[in-house]
């Protein structure tokens, strides 16, 4: 039972150059997140999704696009790098809205841009 | 804005001791409050919950106390064991609403 999977688990990115991080889940959630974690920022919402076929903005959205058309992948764009996305960034699937179903994250991506 | 506050970045504790991690919020419709657990180069973890109709919820050495007339909760954990060492984060969400705000952190060291 692998849970959250995230690939690549390393990148390097020029500015402008595109990239796509992918994430699997394989515990039939219908709920899928994109966090990033930057130091002393703590984890910030990127897009998430509340089922196969939907994403909706999070906190921090732009530069970034999303697609769930599978319910156990959700991928994670960027169109054009800049230095700002160098970050870790955290993929996490859920259950749901039901009281006790807590977030289960894959172990990271750590994304330079140079 | 800072919705979730852990004002402590980083704690040493000795090992056998209680480590207490404080976070403090300011949106009052959260009513559900998480811990997780990060080491590095891996995820965070679920550690512990706790709904806002409780003041109280333990799970073997871990205990979060929840103080909602002061926006303040807790995690209390005893006796402290090395590999407790980790980053804390602590998370609220409003029920019905399906995304979670976090916290930034408190790194927790346990002195053998």
């Amino acid at each position: 039972n692998a849970g959250v999977t995230q690939t690549p688990k390393f990148r390097v990115l020029k500015t402008g150059q595109s990239m796509t991080l992918l994430c699997a889940q394989d515990m039939n959630h219908e709920y899928m997140y994109w966090y990033r974690q930057d130091p002393g920022m703590g984890l910030r919402l990127i897009h998430y999704s509340v089922g196969e076929g939907t994403t909706a903005k999070g906190e921090v959205p732009d530069g970034y696009n999303v697609s769930r058309l599978k319910k156990q992948n959700f991928l994670l764009g960027l169109e054009s790098a800049a230095p700002s996305q160098t970050s870790v960034y955290f993929c996490a699937s859920s259950q749901g809205r039901t009281i006790g179903s807590p977030l289960h994250f894959g172990n990271g991506t750590r994304l330079t841009v140079t | 804005d800072q919705q979730v506050k852990q004002n402590s970045p980083s704690l040493s504790v000795q090992e056998g001791r209680i480590s207490i991690l404080n976070c403090d919020y300011t949106n009052s419709m959260f009513d559900y409050f998480l811990w997780y657990k990060k080491y590095p180069a891996e995820g965070p973890t679920f550690l512990i919950s706790i709904s806002s109709i409780k003041d109280k919820n333990e799970d073997g050495r871990f205990t979060v106390f929840l103080n909602k007339s002061a926006k303040h909760l807790s995690l209390h954990i005893v006796p402290s064991q090395p590999g407790d060492s980790a980053v804390y984060f602590c998370a609220a969400r409003n029920f019905g609403n399906e995304k979670l705000t976090f916290g930034t952190g408190t790194r927790l060291t346990i002195i053998p």
